[in-house]
Parts: C-alpha cells; structure tokens; sequence
C-alpha cells in the first residue's frame, strides 16, 4: 500500500492562503488521494479527494501533479478554525489500506 | 441522521480487566475500522472490517479483539493482554471510494 510523506508542521498568517505539501511517490494507478484533518481530541473530519485531476470544494482546493507524486492541499484564506493536524492518505478500494500517518500540524497564527 | 456513535466517550478500566468499546453507524458503509491514537502521534489501525463476519488485523491488533455480526456496529474490546491500552480509540466506516466517516472517539483510561 503506498504511503504518504508529510513536514511535520507548519504555520500560516490568518487570511493568508495556506499550502500543505504531500509526498506519495509509491501511488498506484488506481489509488485516490484523500486528506483529513483533526482538531485536537476529536474525531478525523474528511476535507476533498481526488485521483489525477484538481479538486475544489467549499473548504479546500486539492492540487495532483501530473505524475501523481505529490500533491498540495490549498486552504485560500487560512482562519484560527484551521488550526489542525492534516493528514494526507492514499486509499484504494478496499478498507486494508486506510492509512494515516502522523499529518502536518497546521497553525494558523493570527 | 446519518452518521457514527461511540460510547462511551471516557472510559475507566481497572488493570487485568476486559472492556468493550462501542460502534454504530447508520450510513449503510460496508466498510469500518478501528485506530489507536496516542498523545501527540498519528492514527494507528487496529482491525478493520469490510463485510459482515469478516475482520483483519490491522498494524497493532495485539491485546484487541472485534466481532462484526451485524453492517450496523463493530464493538472493540480492550483484553487484559494489552499492556499499555490508556490512549483515544476512533471508530470510523466508509464506503469503497467514498470519504471515512469518524465517531468522537473514546478516551480509555486504566485506572
């Protein structure tokens, strides 16, 4: 199961875009790309996925490059509500390969 | 509405004892796990489930065991043979290609 590489943490200014980094260069072909995040001591809430084209919802903006190494989750204009850890996991189907790592620790500094 | 419960959110065990966490989920997923998370440390996954009365281990199924006999509810227990089993447990479900769905967790204690 391909797994995934993420800086263990990073800030961002409040209203600044904020620009999180993933590395998962053992992908396979019929792998998504899912990213979650967790507010401390709750549960993992699922932000955007996306499998080779660029992905935008109402919270994110989710960027693959076209060899689907990596991939940027895009937060446009960062709150204090941000502030997270966001995980960044390959899945593919079946449920053996939920995967998630130790995310980016996101702090959004006012 | 739809969504994943886990009972009881805090949790106390004495030591040597047994206890059960619950799971239940009405979103019809076929799909549920079980994670592990320690203060500061990502998610580790204890079993997950993709059908009913069936279950794998997942990296740390030692000391844990589940039953799923119903799509419904995938209850963990904590045994005596996990040595270190303080930590927050999450539940989750999903469906193949579709997103998790996370429970609030449950804070375990043993006392």
């Amino acid at each position: 199961d391909a797994k995934t590489t993420q800086p263990p943490s990073m800030d961002c200014a409040e209203g600044r875009a904020a620009n999180l980094p993933c590395n998962h260069s053992t992908i396979s072909g019929n792998e998504y790309v899912y990213w979650y995040r967790q507010i401390h001591s709750q549960g993992p809430q699922y932000i955007i996925h996306g499998l080779k084209n660029n992905e935008t919802n109402e919270m994110a903006s989710l960027i693959i490059t076209e060899d689907r190494k990596s991939s940027t989750l895009i937060l446009p204009h960062a709150t204090l509500r941000d502030t997270a850890v966001y995980y960044c996991i390959v899945k593919g189907a079946g449920a053996n390969n939920l995967f998630f790592g130790t995310g980016t620790r996101l702090t959004v500094i006012p | 509405d739809g969504g994943i419960t886990q009972s009881p959110k805090y949790l106390f065990r004495k030591e040597g004892q047994n206890v059960t966490l619950s799971c239940e989920q009405n979103l019809n997923h076929d799909a549920m796990y079980w994670y592990r998370q320690d203060p500061g440390q990502g998610l580790r996954l204890i079993y997950y489930s993709q059908i009913v009365n069936d279950f794998q281990k997942g990296d740390i199924a030692e000391g844990y065991s589940v039953s799923r006999e119903k799509k419904e509810s995938f209850p963990l227990t904590v045994t005596s043979a996990q040595k270190n089993p303080t930590a927050f447990y999450l539940c989750a479900s999903s469906i193949d290609y579709g997103e998790a769905f996370f429970g609030q967790g449950t804070r375990l204690t043993v006392v």
